[in-house]
């Protein structure tokens, strides 16, 4: 069964640091989407993309995220200058065309120190 | 606004008895629901969808949920729990402001089953 993938599993990173989360979305899937999960809070999404672009974004997606599907099968999501409050595990999902059921990938657990 | 609010933070059964996890939802148009299991270490798992074709939706490993417009929830139950169904459970709506979904996600309900 087709599943997403993630990597690092887990990212270990110094405040400040630029980090790249990694993604390889269901192959026939074209929407892509990260939330985050804050230990002890609820999931919260971050943002939607669709044909290489970004389709809706929260207010907690601000300048420091970006966004890219580098090549025909990754999705990438980079904090330029990590805080501790990043510190979090991050999810990616991705759902077919026209269709709201995400798959989501096991996460990567972030640890900003 | 689309919301779910998952009325239990805890829930503790034991082997063999039902299990029922609450959820309410809000939502200004015939809402898509869901519910996500994470077990330890692992991602979320859907478990079952509502869409509006029949309001008694059977998922994966026995679980099953049913919507009740006049009492907006959207409750997940299971007839006889086993262990392997300890994790975390989410009730989801899902929400459409522009071109594409996004999930709008409960607190969440760890379920725990006792032997």
């Amino acid at each position: 069964e087709p599943e997403v993938t993630q990597t690092p599993s887990h990212q270990v990173t110094q405040m400040g640091q630029e980090v790249i989360l990694r993604c390889v979305p269901i192959s026939n899937h074209l929407y892509f989407y990260w939330y985050r999960q804050i230990l002890g809070q609820k999931v919260e999404f971050l943002v939607s993309f669709y044909n290489n672009e970004i389709s809706e974004k929260s207010e907690i997606f601000d300048d420091q995220f970006s966004v890219e599907r580098p090549d025909g099968s990754n999705f990438t999501l980079k904090i330029r200058s990590t805080k501790l409050e990043d510190s979090a595990m991050y999810f990616c999902a991705s759902s077919e065309q026209g269709g709201d059921t995400q798959y989501f990938g096991p996460g990567t657990r972030l640890t900003v120190l | 606004a689309q919301s779910v609010t998952q009325l239990d933070s805890h829930v503790s059964v034991s082997e063999g008895t039902p299990v029922l996890l609450r959820c309410n939802y809000s939502s200004s148009y015939s809402p898509s629901l869901f519910w996500y299991v994470q077990h330890p270490n692992k991602g979320l798992q859907l478990l079952l969808k509502y869409t509006s074709a029949a309001t008694l939706v059977k998922g994966i490993n026995g679980f099953e949920a049913e919507f009740k417009k006049s009492e907006t929830s959207f409750h997940l139950t299971k007839p006889s729990a086993h262990m392997s169904d300890a994790a975390e459970y989410f009730c989801v709506v899902s929400d459409r402001p522009s071109g594409t979904y996004k999930y709008i996600f409960g607190t969440g309900t760890r379920l725990k089953v006792l032997a």
